[in-house]
């Protein structure tokens, strides 16, 4: 099953924002308001950043923000921080052919310059 | 505190087979999806499968489906992943973690590192 996609890195400077987008169909972003964003550090255990698309678990900085349009996600990182620096992947539910199951993206790789 | 506690690294040979555990505490076990990520080495995370430990209602990934076999025994608050006949592409890390709903991965486990060589 192909993942979402997603870009395989970007970068910004201290302050700066960045967003990171995640390309899926209508089986899955298109159909349903069920993204989510991991954060992993290098090394780490993955850790939830926000679901629902927009909605911020707690004690996640309210730097970190998502949308979604069309078949497109988004995250957004406001005020860019060194310890921002990880790999993040997205993440939808995806319905096809009777089967429900939710599928990532490749991952992007976020460097702080 | 929610805690999922995973089982230690396994060393295995193609053919074999595994079983490796996710154990949970400091929640209502029953009630919560527990999910099973694999990331296999310098790459990225693929969800394989969730089971409901209150009824046993599983879910599977096209991916995952027949390659491997989810499981709970809820008197025991243990989530399990098993593999009958391992394949040396089966190499990775494999983490567990909670979900309210199927669609987030709320708590995660501290991963199991399987390795599988001749």
């Amino acid at each position: 099953q192909s993942a979402l996609t997603q870009p395989a890195s970007v970068s910004g400077s201290p302050g700066q924002s960045i967003t990171i987008s995640c390309n899926g169909t209508s089986s899955d972003i298109g159909g349903y308001n069920y993204v989510s964003w991991y954060q992993q550090h290098p090394g780490k255990v993955p850790k939830l950043m926000l679901y629902d698309v927009s909605k911020r678990p707690s004690g996640v900085s309210i730097r970190f923000s998502g949308s979604k349009s069309g078949s497109t996600a988004s995250l957004t990182i406001s005020g860019l921080q060194a310890e921002d620096e990880a790999d993040y992947y997205c993440s939808s539910y995806r319905s096809r052919s009777s089967t429900t199951y939710v599928l990532f993206g490749g991952g992007t790789k976020l460097t702080v310059l | 505190e929610v805690q999922l506690v995973q089982s230690g690294a396994e060393v295995k040979k193609p053919g074999e087979s595994l079983k490796i555990s996710c154990k949970g505490s400091g929640y209502s076990f029953s009630t919560y999806w527990i999910g099973w990520v694999r990331q296999m080495p310098g790459k990225g995370l693929e969800w394989m499968g969730i089971i409901y430990p209150g009824d046993s209602d599983t879910r599977y990934s096209p991916s995952f489906q027949g390659q491997v076999t989810i499981s709970a025994d809820k008197s025991i608050n243990t989530a399990y992943l098993q593999w009958s006949t391992l394949k040396a592409s089966d190499t990775a890390i494999y983490y567990c973690a909670t979900s309210r709903v199927v669609t987030e991965m709320d708590y995660w486990g501290q991963g199991t590192l399987v390795s599988v060589s001749s």
